[in-house]
């Protein structure tokens, strides 16, 4: 069974309104997580990495604060899309590590109107 | 950085068919990992092999990690084989993250 959950699957949201994924780890504490994006067609791209009880990392040209990342347990880690456009439309994906294998949520497709 | 290429780019096969999938990485790594994206988008781990060889089932992966290069081996292939085969690395001792190759799409026909 999956070992990191990812909620919602799916998501639609109107311009201009705010939208939270959650990434859990359900067998296994993760002190950090990492948050994905993946356009079409094409690679998993880092967004940032969520680090328990402090702030997230980004990634050169993610806006940190348009893309918040909270990681308040050890188990829950949360992205939220503030302020989403259409442009923000996308496949985003967040994995933890248990000792040397990564393991991956089920993905969350955003879709904003 | 790490750089992780793939190939082929993309692939077709007849169902029953076998395939190699090849990863070449720039530097040495500590884990290296196989996915597999089914239509659906999710990632499922397919194979943790930092070095030598893993089976499971009609699957299975090679890393040479002098050689720089991983190869995973799909036998008899099934059309729920479709989808997109990813390599990624684990690039913290050169202060990246896991830095994902641009996959090989595969498509199996029925």
């Amino acid at each position: 069974g999956a070992v990191v959950s990812q909620h919602p699957s799916w998501v639609i949201c109107k311009s201009g309104t705010s939208v939270k994924i959650e990434c859990r780890s359900l067998d296994f504490q993760a002190t950090t997580m990492f948050w994905y994006r993946q356009f079409p067609k094409q690679s998993l791209m880092l967004m940032a990495t969520s680090n328990e009880g402090s702030k997230a990392t980004y990634e050169q040209g993610v806006e940190k604060d348009k893309f918040l990342i909270n990681h308040a347990s050890l188990t829950l880690s949360t992205l939220t899309v503030t302020s989403a456009h259409p442009e923000d439309s996308s496949f985003y994906i967040c994995s933890a590590r248990d000792l040397n294998t990564i393991y991956f949520g089920e993905g969350s497709w955003l879709t904003v109107v | 950085g790490i750089q992780v290429e793939q190939s082929p780019p993309d692939l077709i096969l007849q169902e029953g068919a076998n395939s190699t999938l090849r990863c070449n990485f720039s530097d040495s790594v500590n884990n290296l990992q196989w996915f597999h994206q089914n239509p659906w988008g999710q990632l499922i781990n397919l194979f943790y092999i930092p070095s030598g060889t893993k089976q499971n089932g009609r699957l299975s992966a090679t890393t040479v990690a002098t050689e720089r290069y991983s190869l995973l081996y799909i036998s008899s292939s099934q059309t729920t084989d479709s989808g997109v085969y990813f390599c990624a690395v684990d690039g913290s001792n050169y202060g990246q993250n896991f830095v994902f190759g641009p996959g090989t799409r595969l498509s199996v026909l029925p």
